[in-house]
């Protein structure tokens, strides 16, 4: 079974500033991935980024990075120089691999309400 | 490129009536689906796995005579809210995965449907 944890129900942070949100994650698979979405108050679920559990560096998308520990399982999103359009609700996720082929669906944190302050 | 097209966004019905939910990929095939619940300030909770040509397979505790899932190509899936009752008010949110592709893609969503049942 797979287990995210996401341990911040709500941030607040200054325009700018850069943020760290939390997740750790609990697996027997030796392949999976690792996923952040964010989710705005439309719903709409927006893919950011991907880690893979056998990347050795952490994975970047423009202002967003993954601090990924494989020893301490966690999966932390930072985002850099953040934005009053990054206010929404960002879950972490993953997605293990399948016996006989394929992948199973997205397990998700509880998610963490991320509020930028002008 | 990855679109999910989902459709009705909104529909509010009364009790004892029956609701069906698309779920297409436009732009690429999917031999599996994920139907995804989401209750307000909650987590998305996966409610089954939608496979092309075959039986649907559910979570435990979701009622797969409630929940009629239908996958009868590869870029659609349907999700049937049969006898809606006011407890299944939420927000259903269905994500496709390219075919072929493994635990290191990402689930690309629709814009999910915001059920109200009266």
């Amino acid at each position: 079974a797979q287990k995210i944890t996401q341990t911040q129900p709500g941030m607040f942070v200054q325009e700018k500033e850069a943020v760290t949100l939390d997740c750790t994650y609990d697996t027997s698979d030796q392949s999976y991935g690792l996923f952040w979405y964010k989710q705005p108050s439309s719903g709409e679920m927006i893919f950011l980024i991907y880690q893979g559990s056998y990347d050795e560096q952490n994975a970047t998308e423009g202002r967003y990075s993954l601090n990924f520990q494989k020893a301490r399982k966690s999966a932390n999103l930072v985002i850099s120089a953040s934005q009053l359009g990054d206010s929404a609700m960002y879950f972490c996720a993953m997605r293990g691999a399948r016996r006989g082929g394929g992948a199973d669906g997205l397990t998700f944190g509880k998610g963490t309400h991320l509020i930028i302050q002008p | 490129g990855a679109v999910v097209s989902q459709h009705p966004s909104r529909v509010i019905c009364k009790s004892g009536t029956s609701v069906k939910i698309e779920c297409r990929s436009l732009d690429f095939q999917a031999t599996t689906m994920f139907w995804y619940r989401q209750f307000p300030k909650q987590s998305l909770m996966l409610m089954a796995t939608s496979n092309e040509g075959s039986k649907a397979t559910y979570e435990q505790g979701v009622e797969k005579d409630k929940f009629l899932i239908n996958h009868a190509s590869l870029t659609l899936s349907t999700l049937t809210v049969t006898s809606a009752h006011p407890e299944d008010s939420s927000f259903y949110i269905c994500s496709a995965s390219r075919t072929g592709s493994s635990y290191n893609s990402p689930l690309h969503f629709g814009n999910g449907t915001r059920l109200t049942v009266t």
